[in-house]
């Protein structure tokens, strides 16, 4: 799996647009994108993936450049309940990172 | 549809003992992983099964061993407990697409709680 770097954390207001940046310069070209997020104390959720086209389902928006070396998660309308941490990974094997941490706010 | 399950939610155990951690995947699924997640931090990879066979590890010593069943579910095994192994371990399962390469999501199970004493 390829590296990936995201910020630490993000604030985004309640009702707003988040987005989630990553990048993943090493990425090879058979290797997808997954989003994943974890509230505390529970399993990671799976919330999107793609490999080369833009991606949307009814949770979130995957924006993958031309390049493939950056990808931005969207969640559209922000609520309280989407404050967890969010792992992007670049590769089959689920390779976690760090992640952000993402406190959506009143 | 059950999802991924996982047994015991909580489990204490004593330095230098052993425990098995069990896990079902979803239905329909047969590529079954754990992680193990120390507080404060990322789930690392642990091992991948696929057809009854260890398929990738991570880098974990061989204290920590798993098994698949003909059924797909599997456990993980982890012997000579060190307080070090203290952590949430986590089973991931994925559809049959998904082989050893994959690139189906997976599903994740809410965890075993392990603290070691």
């Amino acid at each position: 799996d390829a590296k990936t770097t995201q910020p630490t954390s993000m604030d985004c207001a309640e009702g707003r647009a988040a987005n989630l940046p990553c990048n993943h310069s090493t990425i090879s070209g058979n290797e997808y994108v997954y989003w994943y997020r974890q509230i505390h104390s529970q399993g990671p959720q799976y919330i999107i993936h793609g490999l080369k086209n833009n991606e949307t389902n009814e949770m979130a928006s995957l924006i993958i450049t031309e390049d493939r070396k950056s990808s931005t998660l969207i969640l559209p309308h922000a609520t309280l309940r989407d404050t967890a941490v969010y792992y992007c990974i670049a590769g089959n094997k689920l390779v976690f990172g760090a992640g952000t941490i993402l406190r959506v706010k009143s | 549809d059950a999802g991924v399950t996982q047994s015991p939610t909580h489990l204490i155990k004593t330095r230098g003992q052993q425990v098995t951690l069990r896990c079902s995947p979803k239905s329909g699924h047969d590529t079954v992983s754990w992680y193990q997640q120390a507080l404060g931090q990322g789930p690392q990879f642990i091992f991948q099964y696929y057809e009854e066979e260890e398929r990738q590890r991570g880098n974990f010593p061989d204290r920590f061993s798993g098994h698949q069943f003909p059924n797909y579910s599997s456990e993980l095994n982890v012997n000579a407990l060190l307080l070090g192994d203290s952590a949430l371990y986590l089973c991931a399962s994925r559809s049959p697409t998904a082989g050893v390469v994959g690139h189906t999501e997976a599903f994740f199970g809410q965890g075993t709680r392990l603290t070691v004493v």
